[in-house]
């Protein structure tokens, strides 16, 4: 069974311009997070799709990011225009409908911006 | 707030040292408590979990008991080896909330032959 994957594994802009992640869930998992961690902080969740519908989008920094589940498949995490703080590395996790609801994590996206 | 913290690192140790890593916790109630870990170009990884006091999660040598008294969460290893060189992360899950997982901002070990 393939675990996420995300896609690009790196990115490198500049400011202002746009960027978007991709996340490719586990077959079947309804449940999708999106985490970011800067700098070597803290991981900080940033939103949950179920399904394809916004369950939680309380962690979004500001409306810069947009994010998005078609068909409730993969989703898009869009930051448009860039700037400096969003640098980071972007996670993806996965979890199914039912207990336990363990999550699974993609490898993560590095976003660089110049 | 809900939060969790944990000692900074790097901690770098030598083959079979023994491995401590700090983590306390803020929270309302009592979570189950999660250690993640990430090898150097993958994803995070569920190392061990406990869900309910005094319960010791453990796996690949890795031990962790949930203390609710002192609210920490403490992971211990007897013998690192190498391939443990890793970041570590301590969390634990708002089920009420969607399950979103609040992180403590990681632990990097580094083991040296």
């Amino acid at each position: 069974e393939a675990g996420v994957t995300q896609f690009p594994s790196h990115s490198v802009i500049e400011k202002g311009q746009t960027v978007t992640l991709r996340c490719d869930p586990i077959s079947g998992h309804d449940n999708l997070y999106w985490y970011r961690r800067v700098m070597g902080k803290e991981i900080k969740f940033l939103l949950h799709f179920v399904k394809e519908s916004k369950q939680d989008e309380s962690g979004m920094p500001n409306n810069r990011f947009l994010a998005e589940r078609t068909g409730g498949t993969y989703s898009t995490l869009k930051v448009q225009p860039a700037e400096l703080e969003d640098s980071g590395v972007y996670f993806c996790a996965s979890s199914q409908a039912a207990p336990p609801y363990e999550q699974y994590f993609g490898p993560g996206t590095r976003l660089t911006v110049t | 707030g809900d939060s969790v913290t944990q000692m900074e690192g790097p901690v770098t140790l030598s083959e079979e040292a023994f491995l401590t890593i700090n983590c306390t916790y803020t929270a309302t109630g009592y979570p189950s408590l999660f250690w993640y870990v990430q090898y150097p170009g993958e994803g995070l990884q569920l190392l061990l979990k406990a869900t309910k006091a005094d319960d010791k999660g453990s796996n690949k040598g890795f031990e962790a008991t949930y203390r609710k008294e002192t609210t920490s969460f403490h992971l211990e290893k007897g013998s690192v080896q190498v391939s443990d060189s890793a970041v570590y992360f301590c969390a634990y899950p708002f089920y009420n909330q969607g399950g979103k997982l609040i992180f403590g901002q990681g632990t990097e070990l580094s083991v040296k032959p």
